[in-house]
């Protein structure tokens, strides 16, 4: 029984290029979320997400930043025109119904902008 | 705006002392309150969630209280060991397809 799986664990990225984080939520989870995590800081939280549906992105800058949980395969993180500032781990946790309680999490992507 | 506290001190303890760690929130009424536990380079794992109408919640070394008078919730960890060094997280949350949002976390750093 797989966790959640993130890929790619490192990613580099030259500033003006795009990242594209991906999220496969453990089996039966339709709920992700994704929270972006600084060094020595908390994790910030940026969208959460349903099966094709957007269900809260509060926490996501108005720009350059994207997510979609598609009907088959994963949740994608997109950000475009990256920036040195977006240098961060990226982590998602998936929940099987968003009623509240455990959310599983993936090991993060590590996204560095040179 | 909600707010959720926690020390952002580290905690520093002997090995087999209980280690206390506590997780303020204020503007915010959770139906429960989750702590996790995040190690360096790595994820968040859950530990323990204890619900409003709860007053304490136990697993095996782990305590959590949870007052909502308060609106406090210490997580405890008996007979500590160096590997309980880690970073604890607090989220309260509520149900209803409620983001799940976390305190910055305790450092907590237990020395033999």
């Amino acid at each position: 029984n797989a966790g959640v799986m993130q890929n790619p664990r490192h990613l580099v990225r030259r500033r003006g290029q795009e990242a594209r984080l991906r999220c496969s939520p453990m089996k039966g989870h339709s709920h992700v979320y994704w929270y972006r995590q600084l060094p020595e800081e908390g994790l910030k939280f940026m969208v959460y997400l349903q099966k094709e549906n957007i269900i809260d992105e509060s926490g996501m800058p108005k720009e350059r930043f994207s997510a979609e949980f598609p009907k088959e395969g994963p949740s994608i993180l997109r950000i475009q025109q990256v920036v040195r500032g977006d240098s961060a781990a990226y982590f998602c946790a998936s929940s099987p119904n968003g009623q509240g309680g455990e959310a599983f999490f993936g090991q993060g992507t590590r996204l560095t902008v040179v | 705006s909600q707010k959720i506290e926690q020390n952002s001190e580290a905690l520093n303890i002997q090995e087999g002392k209980t280690a206390t760690l506590t997780c303020n929130y204020t503007n915010y009424s959770p139906a429960y309150l989750q702590w996790y536990r995040q190690d360096p380079g790595r994820g968040p794992v859950f530990l323990l969630l204890i619900r409003e109408n709860e007053k304490e919640k136990r697993k095996e070394r782990l305590k959590v209280t949870f007052d909502t008078t308060l609106k406090q919730s210490l997580f405890h960890i008996t007979a500590s060991q160096p590997a309980d060094s880690a970073t604890y997280l607090c989220a309260p949350g509520n149900t209803g397809f409620q983001k799940l949002v976390f305190g910055t976390g305790t450092r907590l750093l237990v020395s033999p």
